[in-house]
């Protein structure tokens, strides 16, 4: 069965300083994989994603995210934080075949502090 | 191209009574998902449907739920009888029928409280 791990619940970071949230997943075959960013009260805005090609993959915000299938992993990074980007952000997992339902982790919430 | 559509936002109802959420899904998209979160929880799939057409509804419960994304209108679930565990917040998201895997767009919420 598929399943994503985000093992971190709460970080909290400087503006200014770096980020990388961690997350791994569980998938029997080609992982799609994507991030998501919520803010309070709000929905889901796609961050990034990635299906093939470039492990590597830019998004939006100035985030980035690297594909590692040795580690079964799918880190989300961005160089420096500004105090916007406080918010919860999830991991997912789709399948190849192209209207399936997500599986997401439970999440990873971002405070950024002076 | 308007974004997908959730109403109500906010929803508040008494034990026992029904909650009916809705979710209008992009133009030109066919298929929708409904997801629940539960506080300090990810999103857990429900129900996935195309036009008059349940297609998965494994992560439904058995009882007192249920969906419907009739060939005109939005699409509705239906919670009969809440309880205080129903209380969570109602993600819908939509794709296209040619949808790359997993692209899929999500609406602002239904936030339910059942008090």
């Amino acid at each position: 069965a598929q399943s994503v791990t985000q093992p971190d619940i709460h970080i909290t970071v400087s503006e200014g300083a770096s980020l990388e949230l961690r997350c791994n997943y569980s998938y029997g075959a080609t992982p799609y994989l994507f991030w998501y960013v919520q803010s309070p009260g709000q929905g889901l805005q796609l961050l990034l994603k990635y299906f093939s090609g470039d492990t590597l993959v830019q998004g939006i915000k100035g985030f980035e995210a690297e594909f590692k299938r040795s580690q079964s992993s799918f880190n989300l990074r961005k160089p420096s934080v500004h105090w916007s980007d406080a918010a919860e952000y999830f991991c997912a997992v789709g399948s190849f075949s192209g209207n399936t339902p997500l599986v997401f982790g439970k999440g990873t919430r971002l405070s950024v502090i002076a | 191209n308007a974004g997908v559509m959730q109403n109500p936002r906010h929803l508040v109802r008494r034990r026992g009574q029904e909650a009916r959420l809705r979710c209008s899904p992009m133009k030109g998209h066919s298929h929708v998902y409904w997801y629940r979160q539960l506080p300090e929880e990810g999103l857990k799939f429900m129900v996935y449907l195309q036009k008059e057409n349940i297609i998965d509804e494994s992560g439904m419960p058995k009882e007192r739920f249920s969906a419907e994304f009739p060939k005109e209108g939005p699409s509705i679930l239906r919670i009969q009888q809440v309880v205080r565990g129903d209380s969570a917040a109602y993600f819908c998201a939509s794709s296209p029928p040619s949808a790359q895997a997993g692209e899929q767009y999500f609406g602002p919420g239904t936030r339910l409280t059942v008090t």
